[in-house]
């Protein structure tokens, strides 16, 4: 029973394509991420969907468009991938924004842009 | 200067040891502090929320220090089964539960 999951688990593609991530949540929970971590393992978040909504951009490139069709998905797609794209995204969901929730990841998605 | 700062180890132990990661952030609004564990090439998961008065979960203890913007964590009687990184996380004021993540402390725990 995972919790969160998210697809591909690896992901290797040639600069200026275009790709998707997928994830999804089983826990119910209203709030979800995505997160990057690069080369030099520092977790950064991209952005936050509560209950569909977007929250948080946190200053990434246009090229990257999240897409939320329901509470329990969050996708993120990328346009003309960039080598600096490649790094390991993970999706993460919470119960809601609250600042004390736990934040749940997905196993991560490791993209390489060559 | 980085939002959240650790050391970036590898602390190299034996079996048994008592270890200590300390870290430092940067903006005196953060409101919740927490220590996540990830293990080689897999996601991070959270070990323990840190508490103002401190708090403890078995082997581990966590303390923060508003004052000097500090946190830290204590592993006794090390396992084999603790080597992994340890990110300090904060939360800082604002919208959403938007996590902030140190570099991460790289422990190795040896026979």
């Amino acid at each position: 029973d995972t919790a969160v999951s998210q697809t591909p688990k690896y992901l290797v593609t040639q600069m200026g394509n275009d790709k998707s991530i997928k994830c999804e949540q089983n826990l119910g929970h209203d709030t979800m991420y995505w997160y990057k971590q690069d080369s030099k393992k520092f977790l950064k978040i991209m952005f936050s969907y509560n209950n569909k909504e977007l929250i948080i951009n946190e200053t990434v490139p246009n090229r990257f468009s999240p897409k939320s069709p329901d509470k329990a998905h969050l996708n993120l797609h990328i346009n003309s991938l960039e080598l600096g794209d490649s790094a390991v995204y993970f999706c993460a969901s919470s119960q809601d924004t609250s600042r004390t929730n736990e934040q749940f990841f997905g196993p991560g998605t490791r993209l390489t842009v060559l | 200067r980085k939002e959240v700062e650790q050391d970036p180890g590898p602390f190299n132990v034996p079996e048994g040891a008592t270890v200590a990661f300390n870290c430092t952030y940067s903006n005196s609004a953060s409101q919740s502090f927490f220590w996540y564990r990830q293990d080689c090439r897999k996601e991070p998961k959270l070990l323990m929320s840190v508490y103002s008065s401190g708090n403890e979960d078995g082997r581990f203890t966590a303390q923060l220090n508003r004052a000097s913007q500090y946190i830290s964590l204590l592993i006794r009687d090390s396992k084999l089964s603790d080597s992994a990184t340890y990110l300090c996380v904060v939360n800082m004021e604002g919208a959403g539960n938007m996590l902030t993540f140190g570099g991460g402390t790289r422990l190795m725990v040896k026979p």
